[in-house]
């Protein structure tokens, strides 16, 4: 079907509320991937699933920050009790298998946190 | 140091030039090299894919790796204004695993 979505596409939030992102990726990618992208900086690896499992979660940068992917398909990343630095562009990406190579990104969630 | 380097820019050039664009990387066991166009409010858009060292062409852009000196480029011929975008260079040590990125560097082509 269509690319790699996401929602929503800007998110304002104050400090201190919790967030959830979304991703849905490309029908029958197995990988999906976390990213935050941030003025000026590359792109920061999160997480990966597998399927709905998530094998390495060394990439998110503190506890509050979590996500889940159900029936090998929808993700969300949460992050709770948001803190200014966590304004950044956070991207999703899938791809067919995992360590197969090529991956495809949404258009991602602009987050500011005021 | 960062693990990979990538000159910021902005890069403005005339329409009709060869563009060179540069990553530098620490780490030597990368041997996966990819480079991604970033339009200003989308997700980056895969352009090249190699592995090792060596060249890649593929319509106007050419990928070079020289794993030796830790260096890589993309060129890209014949420059058209829809070329303007942030490209990223991305590293890996393994086929689709543990990517690293370059900060990007943005590029302008003026008509």
């Amino acid at each position: 079907g269509a690319g790699v979505s996401q929602s929503p596409s800007n998110k304002v939030t104050e400090k201190g509320k919790d967030v959830e992102l979304r991703c849905d990726p490309i029908s029958g990618h197995t990988a999906l991937y976390w990213y935050r992208q941030s003025l000026g900086q590359g792109l920061e690896f999160l997480i990966y699933f597998q399927g709905n499992s998530a094998p390495d979660k060394s990439g998110l940068p503190s506890d509050r920050f979590s996500a889940e992917r159900t029936g090998g398909s929808v993700s969300t990343l949460t992050i709770q009790r948001t803190q200014q630095e966590d304004s950044a562009v956070y991207l999703c990406a899938s791809s067919l298998v995992w360590g197969g190579g090529e991956q495809y990104f949404g258009p991602g969630t602009r987050l500011t946190v005021t | 140091q960062k693990e990979v380097e990538q000159d910021p820019g902005p890069l403005s050039v005339p329409e009709g030039a060869i563009v060179s664009l540069n990553c530098t990387y620490s780490n030597s066991a990368f041997q996966y090299f990819m480079w991604y166009r970033q339009y200003s409010r989308k997700g980056p858009e895969l352009l090249m894919y190699t592995y090792s060292s060596g060249n890649k062409e593929d319509g106007r852009f050419t990928a070079q790796v020289d794993k030796s000196s830790k260096y890589i480029s993309l060129f890209i011929r014949d420059s058209q204004p829809s070329d303007s975008a942030t490209y990223l260079c991305a590293m890996s040590a393994r086929d689709g695993q543990n990517f690293v990125f370059g900060p990007g560097t943005r590029l302008s082509v003026l008509p």
